[in-house]
């Protein structure tokens, strides 16, 4: 069955200090790979999308994210964690925009 | 500037009323969509269109209903045959396959409808 799988349900970093949000995945080919962030109330931004290529990918706000076909991971990292960043994490995947299947979300808290 | 407008964003119904859901996109979109959130759980798909006049459901259809009259417009109707519809609502849209940049979503902000 394909599925996703966001292990941590909530993080807690100090600001400044780096990130790294994990995500499995189950799916029997690769599939498209996305990361949303949510602040509370609001809908989903994109932050970043893996179609094909470089498994390295470059997004907004200065997050990235790598592709590990031979983890079926599509973990998300950022090098040094604003107070801006604090929200809620969501990875999705699926073969196209139809049939995304999104992650039960992975909750941000910055220290100060 | 474009985006998606969900309106209302708080609405509270008795149990026994149907209530709709409003989502409106200027993107020029042809693909929409209704998603529903439970607190802890991702996203579920409700219904999604392709082009106007024309849907499918997702995976928790049962108890909702849509319409695609317009490219701008997906309403979503939430009828009293759901039995648990307190969550929090999102609305979607998306170019299709075959125009080029699947799978990328734009979000409205959301309604939250709270069945007393």
């Amino acid at each position: 069955a394909q599925s996703v799988t966001q292990p941590d349900i909530h993080i807690t970093v100090s600001e400044g200090a780096s990130l790294e949000l994990r995500c499995n995945y189950s799916y029997g080919a690769t599939p498209y790979l996305f990361w949303y962030v949510q602040s509370p109330g609001q809908g989903l931004q994109l932050l970043l999308k893996y179609f094909s290529g470089d498994t390295l990918v470059q997004g907004i706000k200065g997050f990235e994210a790598e592709f590990k076909r031979s983890q079926s991971s599509f973990n998300l990292r950022k090098p040094s964690v604003h107070w801006s960043d604090a929200a809620e994490y969501f990875c999705a995947v699926g073969p196209s925009s139809y049939k995304l299947i999104f992650g039960s979300g992975t909750r941000l808290l910055v220290r100060p | 500037d474009g985006g998606i407008t969900q309106s209302p964003k708080y609405l509270f119904r008795k149990e026994g009323q149907n209530v709709t859901l409003s989502c409106e996109q200027n993107l020029n979109h042809d693909a929409m969509y209704w998603y529903r959130q439970d607190p802890g759980q991702g996203l579920r798909l409700i219904y999604y269109s392709q082009i106007v006049n024309d849907f499918q459901k997702g995976d928790i259809a049962e108890g909702y209903s849509v319409s695609r009259e317009k490219k701008e417009s997906f309403p979503l109707t939430v009828t009293s045959a759901q039995k648990n519809p307190t969550a929090f609502y999102l609305c979607a849209s998306s170019r299709t396959d075959r125009e080029g940049g699947a799978g990328e979503l734009f979000f409205g902000e959301g309604s939250r409808l709270t069945v007393l």
